[in-house]
């Protein structure tokens, strides 16, 4: 069985300052990690997939997240917020064998104060 | 890009009323999905198939079912549709792992159906 979650389901920031969006998975095989965004009223686009090839990820938008084994994290993190990154984001698990279903998270909203 | 096209974007039905969300996917992918999204939920997935015809039951199937007679396009039924299926539906297509460098299951998501049922 494989889970996601997601600590905070709102997060403000204010423009310029450091995102953390928090992520802890669980898994019984090697997992591959994801973070999606959503934008109003669009679907989700992938920002980024840990797939075991480097445990620090970098993705779009200067977005980057760190897998760590011991503590079972995937959180995102990105140095300066922009008011553009006000979205909903959303972690995600896979196994990396088998059919390699995708379970989510319940999501994080994050708003960005001027 | 990989295009996953949604045909309606809002749709208002009745209680009991048989509903079609339909799904498209220009890349001929061979894995589709339909995913509902609620507050505070995330997603959750009803249905997905990984090869025309064949189709696998998610974590929420209950009321619904799906079609899949042509590669390119993943249906999603509700053959009566009740007021706890108001939400929105996401449908969602990759390439098999064994396609992908990197092995891992990338999903293209289309950009939603929200549906109220009165």
């Amino acid at each position: 069985a494989q889970s996601v979650t997601q600590l905070g389901s709102h997060v403000s920031v204010s423009e310029g300052a450091l995102v953390l969006l928090r992520c802890n998975y669980s898994s019984s095989v090697p997992p591959y990690l994801f973070w999606y965004v959503q934008y109003p009223n669009q679907g989700l686009q992938l920002l980024l997939k840990y797939t075991s090839a480097a445990t620090l990820v970098k993705g779009i938008n200067g977005f980057e997240a760190e897998f760590k084994k011991s503590e079972t994290s995937f959180h995102l993190t990105k140095p300066s917020a922009h008011m553009s990154d006000a979205a909903e984001y959303f972690c995600a698990v896979s196994s990396s064998g088998g059919y390699q279903k995708v379970t989510f998270g319940t999501g994080t909203k994050l708003q960005v104060i001027p | 890009d990989v295009k996953v096209t949604q045909s309606s974007r809002y749709l208002v039905k009745r209680t009991g009323e048989k509903v079609f969300l339909e799904c498209v996917q220009d890349m001929d992918h061979e894995n589709m999905f339909w995913y509902r999204q609620d507050p505070g939920l995330g997603l959750r997935l009803i249905y997905f198939s990984y090869d025309v015809k064949m189709k696998e039951k998610g974590d929420i199937p209950e009321g619904y079912s799906v079609s899949r007679e042509k590669k390119e396009r993943f249906s999603l039924i509700l053959e009566s549709a009740s007021t706890n299926q108001t939400s929105m539906y996401l449908c969602a297509s990759s390439p098999p792992p064994g396609q992908v460098m990197s092995g891992a299951n990338v999903l293209t998501f289309g950009a939603g159906s929200r549906l109220t049922v009165l």
